[in-house]
Formats: C-alpha cells, sequence, structure tokens
C-alpha cells in the first residue's frame, strides 16, 4: 500500500513567481493538510482538507491557498513568492479529520526560492 | 492562539540511559497530543499520543504523560538506542477542524 505522497521532491523558483504543489493521499484517506517547515523548526500548519472543503487555516497569508479534488488529491498553491517562502512543505492524510486520526506524513516538497 | 513550548531544544544522553522530552501548551481547550519522530531528511512519524481523558500511556520503551491542570505533557523514552537518535515534536490538538500546533523540536542524540 503506497503512502502519502508529494511532487516535486525539489523546486528553485525565483522571488515573484507561482508556485503549485501536489499531493496523494493514502487510498481510503480523506482528509489533508498541508505544513510548511522552516529548517530547524517545527511544522507550521496551512491547510487541512476534509471531504473537498477547507476545514481548517494556519495563520498564512493570502499568497497561499489550496484545494482538494474529488479523488481527494490536493494542491497547495503560493502566489508571489518570497524569499521566506524557502522550506519544506509537507502533506499529510489521514481517514478522517486529523483529530484522533493518526496523521501520515509524505516526503515533503523542498522549496528554494532566489 | 495555541502556543507549544517545548524542552530542551537538544539533548545527548548514553546509549541505555532514558530520555525525557517536555511541552507545556497555553489553550486549555487542546485535547489531543502526538509526538512525531523526524529523522534527517525524512518525514515525521507518530510514535505515540495521547488523548486528554488519559493521563498516561506507554508502548514499549515509549510512554508519555498527561498534566491537564498543568497543561504540559512529556515523552519518556527508555533504554534509549542510538536508533532513538532524531529531532522529536510535540504537538496539541482542539478538536475538528482545528490546526495541530507542534514545538519547536528536541534533537536528541544517543552516544554509544
Amino acid at each position: 500500500d503506497a503512502g502519502v505522497t508529494q511532487s516535486p521532491t525539489h523546486l528553485i523558483k525565483t522571488r515573484g513567481q507561482h508556485v503549485t504543489l501536489r499531493c496523494s493521499p493514502i487510498s481510503g484517506h480523506k482528509s489533508v493538510s498541508w505544513y510548511q517547515q522552516v529548517l530547524g523548526q517545527g511544522p507550521q500548519f496551512i491547510f487541512q482538507y476534509y471531504e473537498k472543503e477547507e476545514r481548517g487555516r494556519g495563520n498564512f497569508p493570502d499568497r497561499f491557498s489550496a484545494r482538494q479534488f474529488p479523488n481527494y488529491s490536493s494542491e497547495l498553491n503560493v502566489n508571489a513568492l518570497l524569499l521566506g517562502d524557502s522550506a519544506l512543505y509537507l502533506c499529510a492524510s489521514s481517514l478522517a479529520l486529523p483529530l484522533y486520526n493518526e496523521q501520515f506524513f509524505g516526503p515533503g516538497t523542498r522549496l528554494t526560492v532566489l | 492562539g495555541e502556543n507549544v513550548e517545548q524542552h530542551p531544544s537538544t539533548l545527548s544522553v548514553q546509549e541505555g540511559d532514558s530520555a525525557v522530552i517536555k511541552c507545556t501548551y497555553s489553550d486549555s481547550a487542546s485535547n489531543y497530543f502526538p509526538w512525531y519522530k523526524q529523522e534527517l531528511g525524512k518525514r515525521p512519524q507518530l510514535i505515540i499520543d495521547i488523548r486528554s481523558n488519559v493521563g498516561e500511556k506507554k508502548d514499549q520503551r515509549i510512554a508519555v504523560t498527561l498534566n491537564k491542570t498543568a497543561k504540559h505533557f512529556s515523552l519518556h523514552i527508555t533504554e534509549t538506542q542510538p536508533e532513538d537518535s532524531a529531532v522529536y515534536f510535540c504537538a496539541a490538538s482542539k478538536g475538528y477542524g482545528q490546526n495541530f500546533v507542534f514545538g519547536p523540536g528536541t534533537r536528541l542524540s544517543v552516544l554509544p
């Protein structure tokens, strides 16, 4: 059984550009959450989706947006990239909303903004 | 909003000794507290979790304790092994649709 997958693995962009990150949850999982992990820090919550609806949003600017598709995969979009957006972006899936449901993390997408 | 603090930031122990990592949270409504292990270059993995209606939970060499009154919870690893070396994160959450707030992490080194 495949785990959570994310693409791409690595990405290099320049300031002002736009980026789209993709996540495929474990089969049967209906909830996807996105996190930003800056080097040396804990993951910071960005979004949570369940059954294709946004169920939670962290303290991130409107340049960050996301959506969940009918097959429960998800995209994270970041517009007008800043140097400070450089980080590891983690996707996590769970059977249902992740309270009391184990979250399984993907390998992450490492974004570098130059 | 919720704030989670974690101590120590780094911890070195001799193989076979015990390790204790402590976290405090600010929001008394938080009711679920997972611990994640992240090895270098790898994804975080859940190692143990505890709900607010439980004071202690054990899984082989790993245990977690929760003190709701003081709003702190701790991870205990006994008989540490070199493969326990990693960064450990605590987290707190308070309900469906609420986000997980992670602590800043503890880098544990188990010395042979």
